[in-house]
């Protein structure tokens, strides 16, 4: 199976910061990882696939980067409905697989 | 718009069974694979299972393989899993997902607890 290990687990920032996750793979994937926000309660919303496309309706401010192995999500200034839970995902080859998440916190 | 209604949870005792059902509306789809999608309170996302467009593919993780079975109605316009032999760590709430071309949950139902205790 293709392990998934995201970083860091959780982070304190405050409005306006840029905000890095990072994901990498245990073998290479291509461009077949995805980038989910979750809130408490709800549930997960899509916001990049393929890597770096943004989904319809999502704000510019979220951007995604990476091929093989290695991945980034960008917030490049934190508004304060992104304080939430992210998680990326390979979609390569099944059994599809998810990153342990990123909470983002309010410092 | 995009719509998918998650039921079927409850609460049901170790070594049980449970069916939970995913109806979906507002797109067509008979051209859609589906995933259904679990989390642990407090926990993680984990694929469960996901199904091609006809019925005729499927997968599962590991942990699921032999006690779920995914399957779909295209006429009804529903997703189903079949759940035996649950274990308490099958306790969590379960989401269905609209697959894209890349394999990415595009649409997500609300979820549906499972919860297995005695």
């Amino acid at each position: 199976d293709i392990q998934m290990t995201q970083s860091p687990s959780s982070l304190s920032a405050s409005v306006g910061d840029r905000v890095t996750i990072t994901c990498r793979a245990s073998q290479s994937i291509s461009i077949y990882l995805n980038w989910y926000q979750q809130k408490p309660g709800k549930a997960p919303k899509l916001l990049i696939y393929a890597a770096s496309t943004l989904e319809s309706g999502v704000p510019s401010r979220f951007s995604g980067s990476g091929s093989g192995t290695d991945f980034t999500l960008t917030i490049s200034s934190l508004q304060p409905e992104d304080f939430a839970s992210y998680y990326c995902q390979q979609t390569y080859r099944t059994p599809l697989t998810f990153g342990g998440g990123t909470k983002v916190e309010i410092k | 718009e995009v719509h998918l209604v998650e039921s079927g949870g409850g609460l049901v005792q170790p070594g049980g069974s449970l069916r939970l059902s995913c109806a979906a509306s507002g797109f067509t789809f008979s051209n859609y694979w589906m995933h259904w999608v679990r989390q642990a309170p407090g926990k993680g996302l984990v694929w469960v299972s996901r199904i091609d467009s006809d019925g005729s593919s499927t997968s599962y993780a590991d942990s699921v393989k032999g006690r779920f079975l995914i399957s779909r109605d295209n006429a009804k316009n529903t997703l189903y899993v079949l759940m035996n032999s649950l274990r308490d760590e099958d306790t969590a709430v379960y989401y269905c997902a609209r697959g894209g071309y890349h394999g990415q949950g595009d649409h997500w139902g609300q979820g549906t607890l499972v919860t297995v205790s005695s």
